[in-house]
């Protein structure tokens, strides 16, 4: 078993829809939690982090984390063609803030269609 | 503005053969980052670096190396090219802070070809 597991898509939805993007994990030590966005032949950049369980909110994207399932999540609402990226979640155990020990999962592929 | 850049954006090489993937970055961050993408595995760390003169081997180390000789920049070397290393590179770089939105900033990424 992986230690970071996503689903890699591709996933497509009309634009206006709410897009639900998720990633289980199985190391109960992660307590940072990581949402990059990546289009096509560029490089990652993050869109959100949060730490431990809980939800965050960022203009149309939510970020949630449900430690107790091991189970993150990121909802983009009101999704847009501009949206159209691979989603790649990322996480790692307290403490470690340096990157050396982010785990990544293999990332979901989205498609906005106009 | 700051930016981190990579060189070449494609490149391919035969197998044995020596390369060397640039990365350099003007943020002026103490950590920099190499990893490989492949399809189904994420991101993996190959090297990592906190600062001049320090390197440290990351989750898939064997057959590259790295060097720091100053802040910007951190080549990556395939020693000895093969075929298993044809992937996508990207090379990253931080500072430490969770209290910021600072965090881990990629190239754009190098496409390797090993024949």
């Amino acid at each position: 078993q992986k230690e970071v597991e996503q689903d890699p898509g591709p996933l497509s939805v009309p634009e206006g829809a709410i897009v639900s993007l998720n990633c289980t994990y199985s190391n109960s030590a992660f307590q940072y939690f990581m949402w990059y966005r990546q289009y096509s032949r560029k490089g990652p950049e993050l869109l959100m982090y949060t730490y431990s369980s809980g939800n965050k909110e960022d203009g149309r994207f939510t970020a949630q984390v449900d430690k107790s399932s091991k189970y993150i999540s990121l909802f983009i609402r009101d999704s847009q063609p501009s949206d159209s990226a691979t989603y790649l979640c990322a996480m790692s155990a307290d403490g470690d803030n340096y990157g050396q020990n982010f785990v990544f999962g293999p990332g979901t592929r989205l498609s906005v269609l106009p | 503005d700051a930016e981190i850049t990579q060189s070449p954006r494609h490149k391919i090489t035969e197998t044995g053969r020596q390369v060397t993937l640039a990365c350099h970055q003007t943020w002026n961050h103490n950590n920099m980052f190499w990893y490989r993408q492949d399809l189904g595995h994420g991101l993996r760390l190959i090297h990592y670096s906190y600062g001049v003169q320090d390197t440290n081997k990351g989750e898939v180390s064997d057959g590259y190396s790295v060097s720091r000789s100053n802040t910007e920049d951190l080549p990556l070397t395939l020693e000895s090219a093969a075929s298993s290393q044809t992937s996508v590179y990207f090379c990253a770089s931080s500072e430490p802070g969770w209290t910021s939105t600072d965090t881990q900033y990629f190239g754009p990424g190098t496409r390797l070809t090993v024949l």
